[in-house]
């Protein structure tokens, strides 16, 4: 069974950072490639950003391009996200999902990240 | 690529007929696909290739269109399938979703 586990959110001010983590487990996470999409509250849903399955190719959304920065580790089947200098805006259910070659199919629960003073 | 979806909300009922409209502001093939996602839950893959039906979604659903006009349509509309949809082009980065069309009683 493909599992996704997002996990890292939580209350943050503005300005700071945070590292989410997706642990995946029931498949080949090296041959995959990754993507982190959030959705604020009461929103529709943002792509931000994806990753090549071995972590040489990457792109954002303009919207977090230069603040946040994301990973891989093929070793431990996780994706991460570390989001810095973050905003109120910021504030979102971050999904991870695997990219197949018909779309987004596997997606984990989410991740809730506030930010607020 | 921005795209749009109308209606932004529709009200329905069980047995209806159900279409839900989205537009690419450029040609983007057929790279579009259809997501279904119900509160406080993940988004759900329905169609990719916009007309191509994802394993284990029900018959009901289909969806056409290429270039820059895209339809999902429900048949028979069942109590499951109120929901938001969204429309997502993978045609180029970055991927862009449409802003979602609530179906709702």
């Amino acid at each position: 069974e493909v599992r996704l586990v997002e996990s890292g959110g939580g209350l943050v001010q503005p300005g700071g950072t945070l590292r989410l983590s997706c642990d995946t487990s029931g498949f080949i996470f090296s041959t995959y490639s990754m993507n982190w999409i959030r959705q604020a509250p009461g929103k529709g849903l943002e792509w931000i950003s994806h990753i090549g399955s071995r972590g040489t190719t990457t792109y954002y959304a303009d919207s977090v391009l230069g603040r946040f920065s994301i990973s891989r580790d093929n070793a431990k089947n996780s994706l991460f996200l570390q989001m810095d200098s973050l905003r109120v805006e910021d504030t979102a259910v971050y999904f991870c999902a695997r990219l197949d070659i018909n779309g987004l199919q596997y997606w984990g629960h989410g991740t809730l990240v506030s930010v607020s003073s | 690529i921005q795209m749009t979806q109308s209606p932004s909300s529709l009200s329905a009922s069980v047995g209806d007929r159900v279409t839900i409209t989205c537009r690419a502001s450029q040609a983007i093939r057929n790279d579009l696909g259809w997501y279904q996602q119900k509160p406080g839950e993940a988004p759900k893959l329905l169609i990719y290739a916009a007309s191509s039906l994802q394993s284990g979604v029900p018959s009901r659903f289909s969806g056409s269109g290429s270039g820059t006009d895209f339809t999902l349509t429900i048949n028979s509309l069942q109590p499951e399938d109120f929901a938001t949809y969204y429309c997502l082009q993978d045609y180029n980065y970055p991927p862009t979703f449409g802003p979602g069309t609530r179906v709702e009683f």
